[in-house]
């Protein structure tokens, strides 16, 4: 089976840097993804990474250990519009896709 | 920016009903996805769409479900004999060949009553 596991809820203050962190166990494993959704709109690709390390793409930034089954979205500068829930999807299959349980992020004045 | 759309954006049935959710691709993408979110909850997967056939599907998408593209632009998920359990957003997102990058619509809500 598949299982993905984020925090459900995390506050961080504008200008702030906040980490979403995921831990995954899937059956197979081709890549891990983040999407971002606002609340009533549709999910919205933030990042991919298929190989260990950093990929960094603006204010967001996102890492994977394929080892430690482990991977976080990593967003700077906090801005209030990124107040919104974010998911982790792995990549598992040839073409199934599992996102996690999502992390309501909420940034703060 | 070519984006991917979604026909009806609401959708209200009767429990034991069809219903078609119509979604039309970003045009040169040639992998498309149905994903459905029952509110407050997760992401699902269901199924994915690649040359014309089925390439994954979830448990979920049983019998109950199927996926069609009946032209070159649209694709389509007919739900068979609604169920109250069916009530949630269905996305649906495709992809070009070489990106990993979803394209997402913006959702039918459907409400089975």
């Amino acid at each position: 089976g598949q299982s993905l596991e984020q925090p459900s809820e995390v506050t961080a203050v504008e200008g702030a840097i906040v980490q979403i962190n995921c831990t995954y166990q899937t059956s197979g494993f081709y890549g891990l993804s983040w999407y971002q959704q606002h609340d009533g709109g549709a999910p919205t690709f933030l990042s991919y990474n298929a190989l260990d390390g950093l990929e960094e793409t603006g204010r967001f930034s996102s890492f994977l250990s394929r080892s430690d089954s482990y991977g976080y979205l990593l967003l700077q500068e906090l801005q209030m519009k990124d107040s919104a829930s974010y998911f982790c999807a792995v990549s598992g299959g040839y073409q199934k896709v599992t996102f996690g349980t999502g992390t309501k992020l909420q940034v703060i004045p | 920016e070519p984006e991917v759309t979604q026909t009806p954006s609401h959708q209200v049935t009767q429990m034991g009903q069809e219903v078609i959710l119509r979604c039309v691709p970003i045009s040169n993408h040639l992998y498309f996805y149905w994903y459905r979110q029952i509110l407050g909850q997760k992401v699902e997967f269901l199924v994915s769409f690649y040359n014309n056939e089925i390439s994954e599907k979830s448990e979920i998408f049983d019998d109950q479900f199927s996926v069609e593209r009946p032209d070159g632009s649209n694709f389509t998920l007919k739900i068979r004999s609604t169920k109250l359990e069916d009530s949630a957003m269905y996305f649906c997102a495709s992809r070009d060949t070489s990106k990993e990058t979803q394209y997402f619509g913006p959702g039918t809500r459907l409400l089975v009553l």
